[in-house]
């Protein structure tokens, strides 16, 4: 059974970098496009982009310019780094698989999700 | 980017009520469309998908329909598990979008 399961520090000081990483158990890495979504607390869901084995990497428009998401293949791994973080940033953030049925990817398996506090 | 609307926002219903929530798409979306339910402080499950497509050990009380711009997710007889908040989510076209959530809450 695959399993997500995200770390990183909880709280993050503004203006500085949030950095988180996702490590997948089990499963054939190489095959799927892996994700980051965030929760802001009492709100919606919030795509930030995604990244398959290649490297290659989607963002959203909104946070483009301040995102990067890697994969390190060899330790089934990949991260998410966001720069110049403030109040608006502090979120509940997801990994999850994004997995092909009927021609489109959604979102099948999903981390337990952890909470960062962007706060001096 | 394409903007996905939920209604209603919040909805009370008994257990055995059949519900019915709606998603509506700001451009068409064809069928790339998903739902999932959300319970507090857990990460979301995907229900639906291509719009009417019952996930692997979904129950088969939730089904989906819709096209181009409309779907809703209906939930024909309600169970005490059921009571979560919904999203719709397109996968059309990047950024992937989800609706605002729809609070389903026990009556």
């Amino acid at each position: 059974q695959v399993q997500l399961q995200e770390s990183g520090p909880g709280l993050v000081r503004p203006s500085e970098t949030l950095s988180l990483t996702c490590s997948v158990s089990a499963g054939s890495f190489s095959t799927y496009h892996w994700s980051w979504i965030r929760q802001p607390p009492g709100k919606g869901l919030e795509w930030i982009g995604d990244v398959y084995h290649t490297g290659n990497t989607n963002y959203n428009p909104s946070l483009k310019s301040r995102v990067t998401i890697s994969v390190d293949t060899s330790k089934n791994q990949f991260s998410l780094r966001l720069t110049s973080v403030t109040a608006a940033d502090t979120a509940v953030y997801f990994c999850a698989r994004e997995s092909n049925r009927l021609g489109g990817s959604i979102f099948d398996i999903w981390g337990q999700g952890t909470m960062v506090t962007v706060s001096s | 980017d394409i903007q996905m609307t939920q209604s209603p926002s919040t909805l009370s219903a008994f257990v055995a009520d059949r519900v019915t929530i709606t998603c509506r798409a700001s451009q068409s979306i064809s069928s790339w469309l998903a739902w999932y339910q959300q319970k507090p402080g857990k990460a979301p499950k995907v229900l639906i998908y291509k719009a009417s497509s019952l996930q692997s050990g979904v129950p088969s009380r939730f089904s989906g329909s819709g096209s181009g711009t409309e779907f809703t997710l209906t939930i024909s007889s309600l169970q005490p598990d059921d009571f979560a908040t919904y999203y719709c989510q397109q996968y059309q076209s990047h950024p992937y979008t989800f609706g605002q959530g729809t609070k389903l809450e026990i009556k």
